[in-house]
């Protein structure tokens, strides 16, 4: 497609669900990055994707988070047993390869609420 | 470690006045500058970016962008705001560690308002 495509757009889960939430970059873009935004907040790193190697998974808040890239393209980021804490916007990004000054581009984010 | 400040959280300005929202850097080495647009219930949007050469870089939707290294400031400007510019305007440096894909580290924000 055009841009990123996160699927879906909002989740309401009840506290203890497990939830999946899906990233369709830019064709041919290599890195990818998972960001989370609270309310009100700047966006936080989560993780970051070479292709499928995740390269960097420092900003996971806990192991309840996991991400995935197995082919290199689609990603998923799941979430498991979900606190309140974790109710915020869930943003994609991807860039070409990995030169510092390429432009990383934004998909529309998931908005996770969890009950 | 890198970090952008964002200094004011709100910026209110009336339509057909010029505006700037400010930000300041502090980085090891050369900055990577970004500024990133935020409509209500959307993703980020691009809008201009300083990697290298003029100090002056323009960009989407009639913005402009000054880097200062001596103030370390990458300062967001337009000569004349429209209402459809409000919105939430986020500042970003690229970090730069190797093997790290160069992750952007945001500011807290800065809510832009633009009244008739």
């Amino acid at each position: 497609g055009a841009g990123v495509s996160q699927s879906p757009r909002y989740k309401v889960a009840k506290r203890g669900q497990d939830v999946a939430l899906r990233c369709d970059p830019i064709s041919g873009h290599v890195s990818l990055f998972w960001y989370q935004q609270a309310l009100g907040q700047g966006p936080e790193f989560l993780t970051y994707f070479q292709n499928e190697a995740q390269l960097d998974k420092s900003g996971l808040p806990s192991d309840r988070f996991f991400a995935e890239r197995p082919e290199g393209s689609v990603s998923t980021l799941k979430i498991q047993r979900t606190q309140q804490e974790d109710s915020a916007v869930y943003l994609c990004a991807s860039s070409p390869w990995t030169v510092s000054g390429n432009t990383i581009y934004f998909g529309e984010g998931s908005w996770l609420t969890v009950v | 470690a890198q970090s952008v400040a964002q200094p004011e959280d709100q910026v209110n300005v009336a339509e057909g006045n010029p505006l700037t929202v400010k930000c300041t850097y502090s980085v090891s080495g050369n900055p990577y500058l970004f500024w990133y647009v935020q409509y209500p219930n959307r993703g980020l949007q691009f809008l201009l970016k300083y990697i290298t050469g003029d100090n002056l870089v323009k960009g989407s939707y009639g913005f402009e962008a000054e880097f200062n290294k001596s103030q370390t400031s990458f300062h967001l400007k337009k000569p004349s705001a429209l209402v459809s510019d409000s919105a939430l305007y986020f500042c970003a440096v690229r970090d730069l560690i190797r093997n790290q894909g160069g992750k952007l580290i945001f500011g807290q924000g800065t809510e832009l308002s633009v009244k008739p």
